[in-house]
């Protein structure tokens, strides 16, 4: 059974970076697929960030595109997310999913970022 | 790249039939057959209901059920149970391998 786990600071200050794992279990990374974040700020919908390939190519939401940093390591088989100059808009739920080419079909349970001073 | 519009909720008394829409561009729904419904449970990760349009992953109901008209996609739950309750997303393919999702619609079960 595919797992995946979210780890990082629940509380984040305005300006700073916000930096977040994946621990994937029951399945490599390395093996294939595409692995992605995704984030829900609260009471409202789900935005894709950005997506990443075990090879390292990485694809980002243009209106993020600027901020955010994905990233994979194979030999701990997990990836990170890195969303720099947070405000108070990126307050959120993040999740990080599989993306089997055509649909998330694993997800985590999340993890609740706030961004405050 | 917008997001998907969906009606704000839909409701349906148990053993109705309610359908969701789904709308989005020639750049989106339009053009790729790679549109997911996901459900949502308070406090809980979002669950894949459908995908590629109209298929049902291993273990969903066949009570749900998905389809496509051009730029709108639709999830229809037929025969509703208090289960349903909860919010629904819809995501599409928008091109360049990027995704986009839609606002979400509740369901509330009369």
């Amino acid at each position: 059974q595919v797992q995946l786990q979210e780890s990082g600071p629940g509380l984040v200050k305005p300006s700073e970076t916000l930096s977040l794992t994946c621990a994937v279990s029951g399945y490599s990374i390395s093996s294939g697929y595409y692995w992605v974040w995704i984030r829900q700020p609260p009471g409202k919908g789900l935005e894709w960030i950005g997506t990443i390939y075990h090879s390292g190519s990485t694809y980002y939401n243009p209106s993020l595109k600027s901020r955010v940093t994905i990233s994979v390591d194979t030999s701990k088989n997990q990836f990170s997310l890195k969303l720099s100059s947070v405000t108070a808009a990126d307050t959120a739920m993040y999740y990080c999913a599989r993306l089997t080419v055509t649909v998330f079909d694993y997800w985590g349970q999340g993890t609740l970022v706030t961004v405050s001073s | 790249q917008s997001a998907l519009t969906q009606p704000a909720s839909v409701s349906g008394s148990p053993g109705q039939s309610i359908t969701i829409s789904c709308t989005g561009t020639s750049s989106d729904i339009g053009s790729y057959n790679l549109v997911s419904w996901y459900q949502q449970h308070p406090g809980k990760a979002p669950k894949l209901m459908i995908y590629e349009v109209n298929k049902r992953p291993s273990g969903v109901s066949n009570r749900f059920s998905g389809s496509k008209s051009g730029n709108t996609a639709s999830l229809t739950i037929s025969g509703l149970q208090a289960e349903d309750e909860a919010d629904y997303y819809c995501c599409s393919h928008a091109g360049s391998n990027t995704w986009v999702f839609g606002g979400g619609t509740k369901v509330t079960v009369l």
